[in-house]
């Protein structure tokens, strides 16, 4: 059982390029996460969806843009890469109801 | 907008101490989580505690609810290395997402 995973585990870019993290879950679960985790900082909410074809923002959306158009898919994009968001990005995957939450293995991103 | 407050932020101890790490807000919630992660990965549900005053016992982790719902601590008896990791307290309030605090990194030395 895969889980959740994660592409690219690991990712540099310039300032100005664009690109799209990729999260995929493999348990039917109904609602999905985007996180940014930076030291100091705890976990910190960029988006999130409660269903296919729904999305929502979190804390910190600006900047960044998700698409759920499939159940198991949650994606995050960014469109202009800044150093700010230089991190580690983590996506999560829950049922409904008081459920836990499982997290991927994070995508290591710097942008230069 | 809710928040939980982590403590102590760093904890640093010999290999057999006991310790406790607190999570406190000024909000109820209708059930807290607490999370361990560990370098490298994502972090991994330890315990749910949905009733105020409730108690869980997880082998030497002891967990508590508050009475009113606002705060948790996680208490650790006779550390081990393998308990070194960040510790993260989680509450959820209905159907909005989880507030999580910054979390509490443990070291524990051989």
């Amino acid at each position: 059982n895969a889980g959740v995973t994660q592409t690219p585990k690991f990712r540099v870019l310039k300032t100005g390029q664009s690109m799209t993290l990729l999260c995929a879950q493999d348990m039917n679960h109904e609602y999905m996460y985007w996180y940014r985790q930076d030291p100091g900082m705890g976990l910190r909410l960029i988006h999130y969806s409660v269903g296919e074809g729904t999305t929502a923002k979190g804390e910190v959306p600006d900047g960044y843009n998700v698409s759920r158009l499939k159940k198991q898919n949650f994606l995050l994009g960014l469109e202009s890469a800044a150093p700010s968001q230089t991190s580690v990005y983590f996506c999560a995957s829950r049922k409904q109801g008081i459920q836990p939450q499982h997290f991927g293995d994070g995508t290591r991103l710097s942008i230069l | 907008t809710q928040l939980l407050e982590q403590s102590p932020q760093f904890l640093s101890i010999q290999e057999g101490e006991n310790l406790t790490v607190y999570c406190n807000s000024s909000s109820v919630f209708s059930s807290l989580q607490w999370y361990r992660q560990e370098p490298g990965e994502g972090p991994v549900l330890l315990v749910t505690v949905v009733t105020g005053g409730e108690v869980k016992k997880l082998k030497r982790l002891t967990f508590q609810f508050g009475d009113a719902r606002k705060d948790s601590s996680l208490h650790i008896t006779a550390a081990q290395p393998g308990d070194t990791g960040l510790y993260l307290c989680a509450g959820s309030s209905g159907n909005t997402p989880l507030v999580f605090g910054k979390g509490t990194r443990l070291s524990v030395i051989a």
